[in-house]
């Protein structure tokens, strides 16, 4: 059964950069895209990209070229980068795969499961 | 990007009732190549990850209670509960992924009346 963690700094300055990685257990990263998704407390969900096992990745324009994904296959782990954090960026961040339908000509992905637990990054100077 | 507007906000159910929600996107989100519908339902406990409910508009995961089901194509989408239980309480998201980026709805809290 495949389990996702998500690991890193929980509380932030603001303008400092945020780092997550999520390690994946009972499965493997390929040949799967993966995303990271976050929820403001109390709020809705917002996608913020994915990341391919090849390397490949979309990020959700909303915010603004803040956004690095890598991925290291050897451990595992995917990892998001947030820069320039303000208090706007206070949320519980998820990672979770993207399962693949593929047909015999085509590959649909951008659903999500299963998810990490999820980890409180709170941004307060 | 697709906006996903969901209604009604909140809603309270007698225990054994039906509880309806409704998922509209701004555009349409059915495939022609493959004619399915690019929507995703999620159930949302209190401090849990969402789950996973269904898939292409009414494709049930594994597991999901079959009093849950899913409905609609193009841009109006509905999740029924057919009969509420208790464990049932929860905030309910419909996610498009027809186009990047992906998006949800605002969400849909099911209470018990």
């Amino acid at each position: 059964q495949v389990q996702l963690q998500e690991s890193g700094p929980r509380l932030l300055k603001p303008s400092e950069t945020l780092s997550l990685t999520c390690t994946l257990s009972g499965g493997s990263i390929s040949p799967y895209y993966w995303s990271w998704i976050r929820q403001p407390p109390g709020k809705g969900l917002e996608w913020i990209g994915y990341i391919h096992y090849t390397g490949s990745t979309n990020y959700n324009p909303s915010l603004k070229g803040r956004v690095t994904m890598s991925v290291d296959t050897s451990r595992n782990q995917f990892s998001l980068r947030l820069n320039s954090v303000t208090a706007a960026d206070t949320a519980v961040y998820y990672c979770a795969r993207d399962p693949t339908d593929c047909s015999s000509t085509s590959c649909y992905t951008g659903w999500f499961d299963p998810w990490g637990r999820g980890t409180l990054v709170t941004v307060s100077s | 990007d697709i906006v996903m507007t969901q209604s009604p906000d909140s809603l309270a159910v007698s225990l054994g009732e039906r509880a309806t929600i409704n998922c509209k996107s701004s555009q349409n989100v059915l495939y022609s190549s493959n004619n399915k519908n690019f929507l995703a339902w999620y159930q949302q406990k209190p401090g849990q990850p969402p789950k996973l409910l269904f898939s292409w508009a009414y494709t049930r995961e594994s597991g999901v209670p079959d009093r849950f089901s899913g409905s609609g194509s193009g841009t109006d989408f509905t999740l029924t509960i057919s009969s509420l239980q208790a464990e049932d309480v929860a905030v309910y998201y419909c996610q498009q992924h027809y186009t990047t980026p992906w998006t949800f709805g605002q969400g849909t809290k099911v209470e018990i009346k």
